[in-house]
C-alpha cells in the first residue's frame, strides 16, 4: 500500500480568496498524479492527469504543479467560489493501479 | 454519453445481514474498479476486472465479500454477512483500457452506495 498524503484534511476559503493544498506521494516509480473533485452525492470528477515532473495544468481558476523528484503536487484554487466546495483527492498511479490520498475537504464561505 | 451507474444510493442494514451493490459502467470500458471509501480515508481499491477477468483483488476480503462481471458489462459486489467496519461508500469505476506500464488512463467514477451496518 502506497502512502498519499494530503494536507491539510479541510479548510475554510472566504468567498473570492485564493487557497492551495498539498498532495504528497512516493517520488519513485512514478507513473502519474491524478487530481479528482468530489462533491456531496455527486460522482468524483477527474480535474487533471499530470505526468511529466514540472508539469503545471489548469482548468478555469483551478490549477495544479506537480515535483514528481521530491514527490508533491500542488492544486491552487484562484478566487474561490461557493461551488468550489467539494472534496479535493489525489491519487498516485504506480503501474496499473491508483492509490488515493484522503482528501481535501474545501468550505467556501460566502 | 452516459456515466457509471450504481444502486442502490444508500443502503441501512443490520450486522451479519447481507447486502449487493450494482454498477453498470460506461458502455465499452473494458476495466471496471470497485472501491471502498470508510469516512475520513481515501478510496481503497477492493477489486479491479479486466473484462471479466480478475485482475487485482489482493485487498478485497475474501471471508466476506465477492464480486462479479460475469458478461464483461455490468458487475455486482456482496457483503455477506456485513461487519459494522463495512460501513463506507462504495465506488465503481471503469475506464477505457488498462495500461500495464507507463502513460495513465482516465478512470470515470459513479455516484457511490452510502452503506451503512448498524
Amino acid at each position: 500500500i502506497l502512502n498519499v498524503e494530503q494536507s491539510p484534511q479541510s479548510l475554510h476559503v472566504q468567498e473570492g480568496d485564493s487557497t492551495n493544498f498539498t498532495c504528497s506521494f512516493p517520488s519513485s516509480n512514478f507513473y502519474a498524479l491524478h487530481w479528482y473533485r468530489w462533491e456531496t452525492a455527486k460522482s468524483p470528477e477527474a480535474l487533471f492527469v499530470m505526468t511529466l515532473n514540472g508539469d503545471e495544468k489548469k482548468k478555469g481558476r483551478i490549477s495544479a504543479t506537480l515535483n514528481t523528484k521530491e514527490g508533491y503536487s500542488y492544486l491552487y484554487i484562484k478566487g474561490s467560489q461557493p461551488e468550489d466546495s467539494a472534496t479535493y483527492l489525489c491519487a498516485f498511479k504506480n503501474d496499473y493501479k491508483l492509490s488515493f490520498g484522503a482528501g481535501t475537504t474545501v468550505t467556501v464561505r460566502a | 454519453e452516459a456515466g457509471v451507474a450504481q444502486s442502490p444510493r444508500y443502503k441501512i442494514i443490520e450486522k451479519r445481514q447481507s447486502v449487493a451493490f450494482w454498477c453498470n459502467p460506461i458502455s465499452g470500458h473494458a476495466t471496471l474498479y470497485w472501491y471502498q471509501q470508510i469516512l475520513g480515508q481515501g478510496p481503497k481499491l477492493l477489486i479491479q476486472f479486466q473484462n471479466n477477468g480478475v485482475v487485482d483483488d489482493s485487498q478485497l476480503p475474501k471471508d466476506r465479500f465477492s464480486a462479479e462481471r460475469l458478461k464483461g458489462v455490468d458487475s455486482t459486489l456482496k457483503i455477506q454477512p456485513a461487519k459494522l467496519e463495512d460501513s463506507a461508500v462504495y465506488l465503481c469505476a471503469s475506464s477505457l483500457i488498462m495500461v500495464l506500464a507507463g502513460g495513465s488512463y482516465e478512470q470515470y467514477f459513479g455516484p457511490g452506495t452510502r452503506l451503512t451496518v448498524t
